[in-house]
């Protein structure tokens, strides 16, 4: 079926550093979102994104839908411990009755 | 804020049991969605419905049922556990596509451990 190809799969970063994720397909998304998930928890939705080329911040967290409809970013500026958790994006392409396609995952770790 | 409870964040049964899951929603959401989570695998998803008393059969339906008797509870029904089955089950709830929205909102979820 169709898939999402989220990277990095993990980051190890310290306290205040920038991160930067992203998620691709071979075919094109009408719609990106971006969640976060921590331990133990369900996903919570971060930003979502209907048109291409939008960017769209929501506090320290900025994410763009890709000019060619075919990926998005996730980027976090000066990351603080408690944004530690699993980072996914989510699209949806017009088919699959409307229901969302996930990637895998990028799980983020801060140093304090 | 939207609102998605699960009946349970932990539950451990033994092979064989029949298990049901609940959740509910206070969003008046039309969709509503069960997925398990399973580390390497991503959210998969189980069943859907659109409405109620509406389901459709996700990527992964066999050894699962669900029932949506009102607009606001959908539940999730393991008819004979298994160990295989033991996961991360999450709840999400949206508005009908043809709101123009995609957005999910998840439940916290429910550790299920089957023994």
């Amino acid at each position: 079926g169709q898939q999402l190809n989220q990277s990095p799969q993990s980051m190890f970063i310290q306290e205040g550093e920038d991160v930067s994720m992203n998620c691709t397909s071979s075919s094109i998304f009408n719609t990106w979102l971006w969640y976060k998930q921590d331990p133990g928890e369900g996903p919570v939705l971060l930003i979502a994104l209907y048109k291409a080329g939008e960017l769209t911040s929501n506090g320290r967290l900025t994410a763009q839908f890709g000019i060619t409809r075919k990926d998005s970013f996730l980027n976090i500026s000066a990351s603080i411990p408690s944004d530690v958790g699993i980072y996914f994006c989510a699209g949806q392409n017009g088919g699959s009755q409307g229901n969302l396609i996930f990637g895998k995952g990028t799980k983020l770790s801060v140093k304090p | 804020d939207v609102k998605v409870t699960q009946s349970s964040r932990y539950l451990v049964k033994r092979t064989g049991e029949k298990v049901f899951l609940e959740c509910v929603q206070d969003m008046d959401h039309e969709n509503m969605f069960w997925y398990r989570q399973d580390p390497g695998l991503g959210l998969r998803l189980i069943y859907f419905s659109y409405d109620v008393k509406m389901k459709e059969k996700g990527d992964i339906p066999e050894g699962y049922s669900v029932s949506r008797e009102k607009k606001e509870r959908f539940s999730l029904i393991l008819e004979s556990a298994s160990t295989n089955q033991t996961s991360m089950y999450l709840c999400a709830s949206s508005w009908d596509f043809n709101h123009g929205s995609y957005e999910q909102y998840f439940g916290p979820g429910t550790r299920l451990t089957v023994t």
